[in-house]
């Protein structure tokens, strides 16, 4: 049974760019929740998605950024026309149900940098 | 809200040496807590967990946590630790009374362990 699987595990983008960062959960897992870790900092929550639904974005930034998690397919986040604060580890957990104290699974992360 | 708050963001230890990384959180509502570890450009592994029952909780690798309700703290222990517990340690609450695993983590504490 694999993991949560995150690509690409690094990204770079130029100024201006799109970011695509793409979670497969564990097998089994609808529940879909990505975190940002800036640098020296801790993990900071930002959206929980079940198939086809955003349940919380209160942790999402308003503008630029949007997450999914299509019936079919990975869930991505996507970053628009990025700026250099975006620069950070993101990283995506999976689990089973959607209680609070179901363990939660992490990938490995993406790192994204931004020139 | 609730916030956590890990009280020591470097701790230095020998090998074999006894080591407490602290945690206290602040809550207006009931949580369960974590401990998570973070190797080097990993994701996050789950140490251990307390939902209820017994305040000591075992995890993995020999580690262990007591949940102080009154002091409102989590604090994680180890007897005797080894060189490859070297690593990032986070820890997280998230409310009782709501759906998904919505994790609010501390900032870390970077244990560092010296031959």
């Amino acid at each position: 049974n694999a993991g949560v699987m995150q690509n690409p595990r690094h990204l770079v983008r130029r100024r201006g760019q799109e970011a695509r960062l793409r979670c497969s959960p564990m097998k089994g897992h609808s529940h879909v929740y990505w975190y940002r870790q800036l640098p020296e900092e801790g993990l900071k929550f930002m959206v929980y998605l079940q198939k086809e639904n955003i349940i919380d974005e209160s942790g999402m930034p308003k503008e630029r950024f949007s997450a999914e998690f299509p019936k079919e397919g990975p869930s991505i986040l996507r970053i628009q026309q990025v700026v250099r604060g975006d620069s950070a580890a993101y990283f995506c957990a999976s689990s089973h149900s959607g209680t609070a104290n179901t363990e939660a699974f992490f990938g490995q992360g993406t790192r994204l940098t931004v020139v | 809200a609730q916030s956590v708050t890990q009280l020591d963001s470097q701790v230095p230890v020998f090998e074999e040496a006894p080591v407490e990384l602290r945690c206290n959180y602040s809550s207006s509502v009931s949580v369960y807590l974590f401990w998570y570890v973070q190797y080097p450009n990993q994701g996050l592994q789950l140490l251990l967990k307390y939902l209820s029952g017994s305040t000591l909780v075992k995890g993995i690798n020999g580690f262990e946590a007591e949940f102080n309700k009154s002091q409102t703290s989590f604090h994680l222990r180890k007897p005797s630790v080894h060189i490859s517990d070297t690593a990032e340690y986070f820890c997280a609450v998230v409310k009782e009374e709501t759906s998904g695993s919505r994790l609010t983590f501390g900032e870390g504490t970077q244990l560092t362990v010296n031959p």
